[in-house]
């Protein structure tokens, strides 16, 4: 059963507007959420993470949003930008020894 | 190094072959993951140490598979006679941090490897 979805497999953006990825999770548990964005042929590097005592986390053009009633966390990207076209990942975790990823979604930017 | 390093990048392996697989952590990274990869999927957790102990298994797909970290840094997985739904992407990520206490560190991830079964 997957824990963690991504249910849209891809998004296409302007460059220059708004990039706006979406996750859902089913545990009630998780306290600790991930965003990673994976380029072809490359491992998985950490974006962005917020901890669910907190609702919004801010790192440069990048915001993470948890909506824990919704059991939700979205990840903007504003302004996006064509290097910004990855495949993008979120997770979660409770106990930090186990992370459940979802599916992903594949962002095109274009330019 | 500077990063997780994975060895090969890629394996062909003929069904019933058995493979390993090597990963080279984060220098002084206590944690260690095994994750697999498939096609058009997020990766899903196999196993997971801290140092050289094996604190869960729970997602090794059967007791085909099995992994070792035994001084606690370099890590091997080992898949034995291997099957065609054992192909995937194996990733192996490290972080610092001792999961379970108050703060959950990231895992930084290798580049895995590609293993292709026939």
């Amino acid at each position: 059963d997957q824990q963690v979805k991504q249910n849209s497999p891809s998004l296409s953006v302007q460059e220059g507007r708004i990039s706006i990825l979406n996750c859902d999770y089913t545990n009630s548990m998780f306290d600790y959420f991930l965003w990673y964005k994976k380029y072809p042929a490359e491992g998985p590097t950490f974006l962005i993470s917020i901890s669910s005592i907190k609702d919004k986390n801010e790192d440069g053009r990048f915001t993470v949003f948890l909506n824990k009633s919704a059991k939700h966390l979205s990840l903007h990207i504003v302004p996006s930008q064509p290097g910004d076209s990855a495949v993008y990942f979120c997770a979660a975790s409770f106990t930090g020894n186990q992370f459940y990823f979802g599916t992903g979604t594949s962002l095109t930017v274009i330019p | 190094g500077a990063g997780v390093s994975q060895s090969p990048r890629y394996k062909v392996a003929k069904r019933g072959q058995d493979v390993a697989l090597r990963c080279d952590p984060i220098s002084g990274h206590v944690s260690l993951f095994w994750y697999q990869q498939a096609l058009g999927q997020g990766p899903e957790f196999l196993t997971y140490f801290q140092n050289e102990a094996q604190l869960d298994k729970s997602g090794l797909p059967s007791d085909r598979f099995f992994a070792e970290r035994p001084e606690g840094s370099v890590s091997t997985l080992k898949i034995q006679r291997t099957q065609q739904e054992d192909s995937a992407v194996y990733l192996c990520a490290s972080s610092p941090g001792h999961p379970g206490g108050l703060l959950v560190s990231p895992l930084h991830f290798g580049n895995g490897t590609r293993l292709t079964v026939t």
